[in-house]
This record gives C-alpha cells, sequence and structure tokens, in this order.
C-alpha cells in the first residue's frame, strides 16, 4: 500500500507569491491533517479535514487555507508568503483505527 | 492540561550501546502515545504505538517503549544503537477531544550515534 504522498517535494517562492502544496493520503484513509515544521518552532499544526470538511483548525493566520477532494486527496495553499513561511510542510493521514497518523515525507517550502 | 516533555534535546551514544529517549506526558484521560522518528529531509515514521493494550510496546528497528502510567513516562530504548539510528525522535500523544483526535508533540530529542 502506498503512503502518503506530497507533491512538491522542493520548491522555492518569491515574497508576496502564493504557493499550493498537494497531498495524497493513504488508500482508505479519509482524513488528513497538515503541520508546518520549523528549527524555531517545532512542529505547529495547521488544520485538519474529513470528508472535504474542515474539522480542526490551528492557530495560523488566514493567508493558510486548505481543502479537501471527495477523493480524500487535500491541498493546502498560503497566500501573499513572508520569509517566514519557510519550512517543511507535513501532510498525515489517519489510520483506520482513528488514532494512528501517518506522515508523506514533506514539502520543503523556501521563501526567499 | 495535556502535555508532552521529552527530558532531552540532545542524546549521543556509541555504536553497540543501549539507547534511552526519555517521554513524560501529562494528560486528564487514557491517553495514545507514539514515538515517531525522522531521519535529515524526511517525515515522520511511526516507531511504535501505545493504544491501552500491553504496556510493553515493541516497534521496528530494534525500538521498544514501556506505558509506565504511575510515572505518566513512555521512554523510548533500544539494547544496542546503530549509526542508522541517527535522528530525530518526537514522543507524540494523542487524546480524543471534541470528536477528533488531538496531537500533542514533544519538542523531539535529537540521537547521536558515535562509531
Amino acid at each position: 500500500k502506498a503512503g502518503v504522498t506530497q507533491t512538491p517535494r522542493y520548491l522555492i517562492k518569491t515574497r508576496g507569491q502564493q504557493v499550493t502544496l498537494s497531498c495524497s493520503p493513504i488508500s482508505g484513509h479519509r482524513s488528513v491533517s497538515w503541520y508546518q515544521q520549523t528549527p524555531g518552532q517545532g512542529l505547529q499544526f495547521l488544520f485538519e479535514y474529513f470528508s472535504e470538511t474542515q474539522r480542526n483548525k490551528g492557530n495560523f493566520p488566514g493567508r493558510f487555507s486548505g481543502r479537501q477532494f471527495s477523493n480524500s486527496r487535500s491541498e493546502m495553499n498560503v497566500s501573499t508568503l513572508e520569509l517566514g513561511d519557510s519550512a517543511l510542510y507535513l501532510c498525515a493521514s489517519t489510520g483506520t483505527d482513528g488514532n494512528t497518523i501517518y506522515f508523506g515525507e514533506g514539502s520543503w517550502l523556501t521563501v526567499v | 492540561a495535556q502535555s508532552v516533555t521529552q527530558l532531552d534535546s540532545h542524546v549521543s551514544v556509541s555504536e553497540g550501546t543501549p539507547v534511552l529517549l526519555r517521554c513524560n506526558y501529562s494528560s486528564s484521560y487514557s491517553p495514545s502515545l507514539f514515538w515517531y522518528v525522522q531521519h535529515p529531509n524526511k517525515g515522520l515514521q511511526l516507531l511504535l504505538k501505545y493504544t491501552s493494550a500491553a504496556t510493553l510496546v515493541k516497534g521496528i528497528n530494534g525500538f521498544e517503549a514501556e506505558f509506565k502510567k504511575s510515572e505518566t513516562s513512555f521512554h523510548l530504548t533500544k539494547p544496542s544503537a546503530h549509526m542508522s539510528d541517527a535522528a530525530e525522535y518526537f514522543c507524540v500523544v494523542s487524546l480524543f477531544s471534541g470528536g477528533y483526535n488531538k496531537l500533542i508533540f514533544g519538542a523531539g530529542t535529537r540521537l547521536a550515534v558515535h562509531p
């Protein structure tokens, strides 16, 4: 069974631009969550989607948004990029036990 | 309030010696507990999980962890370190609240393994 797949793996953007990251969960998993990881702040929860509905949201500005499609694939978008948005963005899907989280390899975003 | 504390930010061991990464949690409920490993430039890989079955949990790559409710601890151990174990390790608590699971991450422990 394929794991959580994130694309792109690496990208460089300029301040003020916007970016869209994609995540395909493990087949059969319906919950997808997103995390931001930086050296200074560690792992921070962005949001979680279940059956195309945002179920939970972390403490991030409105520039960070996401959505989930009917096939459980998810995208997150960051608008008006700032230098501080440079981070590893991790997507995770929740197993059928409703409890175990499986992470993707992440998308490395560098804002210059 | 629920929290996770990884007691050491850095641990350094020699190859072939035991590994101990310490984790304490605070929870009002019966939590599910996980250990994840992150190698450089990689995502988080699940090592093992505790979900109220056996208190001694065996994971991948020879790691195991023991849930001790009286000590609110979930320390990760391995009898003999390998160079490939060098990575960052995260202790995570999952709490079911408001209809969904909320994850609380420890700050991470960076494990260095020396030849």
